[in-house]
């Protein structure tokens, strides 16, 4: 079981620059969320999704866009990266709101 | 926004110490989780708490649920070298499909 894969696991983008990140479950989780993870700041949520065709912004949404439109799939756009995007990034699923989440490995990504 | 103290920021420990760190909140959570992240990947679950009061045990890790549901801990008795990595609460309020909210995160380090 897989369970949620991201890829890719490292990348480095040009200022100005675009890029999908991916993520795809094969839980059948209707919620799904994207998190950024700066030294020690812990998790701000970027956007998530209840469901196929359905998503929102989270805390930090500025920069990003994302998609729903099967249930395994949730990707993130990066439109005209920054250097304030670097970071790593997790996509997390989850069966219901309140119950813990399955994490993906992470994507480190630098802006230069 | 939620937000959660989390504390300590990190720990320095000998091998076969017993360890303690917890998480307040400014607000009520219905729910508590406690997350551990090696390095390079992503968080997995350790303990999940749902009732105010509730003392939840996973091997040599013990949580508990704050009964004003504004607190929890995290208790690991025995360290041993595996342990090393960041140890992360998150609690979510109930109110909606936004995700959970996430600590700082506790960095532990063991000296041998």
């Amino acid at each position: 079981n897989a369970g949620v894969t991201q890829t890719p696991k490292f990348r480095i983008l040009k200022i100005g620059q675009s890029m999908t990140l991916q993520c795809t479950q094969d839980m059948n989780h209707n919620y799904m969320y994207w998190y950024r993870q700066d030294p020690g700041m812990g998790l701000k949520l970027i956007y998530y999704s209840v469901g196929a065709g359905i998503t929102d912004k989270g805390e930090v949404p500025n920069g990003y866009n994302v998609s729903r439109s099967t249930t395994e799939d949730f990707p993130l756009r990066l439109e005209l990266a920054a250097p304030s995007q670097t970071s790593v990034y997790f996509c997390a699923s989850a069966r219901d709101t309140s119950y813990g989440y399955t994490f993906g490995s992470g994507t480190r990504l630098t802006v230069v | 926004g939620q937000q959660l103290n989390q504390s300590p920021q990190s720990m320095f420990i000998q091998e076969g110490e017993d360890v303690s760190m917890n998480c307040t909140s400014s607000s009520i959570f219905n729910t508590w989780l406690w997350y551990k992240q090696d390095p390079g990947e992503g968080p997995v679950l350790l303990i999940a708490l749902y009732k105010a009061g509730e003392l939840t045990s996973n091997g040599r890790l013990t949580a508990q649920f704050g009964i004003t549901r504004k607190d929890s801990f995290l208790n690991i008795s025995a360290s041993i070298p595996s342990d090393v990595g960041i140890y992360f609460c998150a609690g979510h309020s109930g109110g909606g499909a936004d995700g959970l909210t996430f600590g700082k995160g506790t960095h532990l380090i063991i000296q041998p």
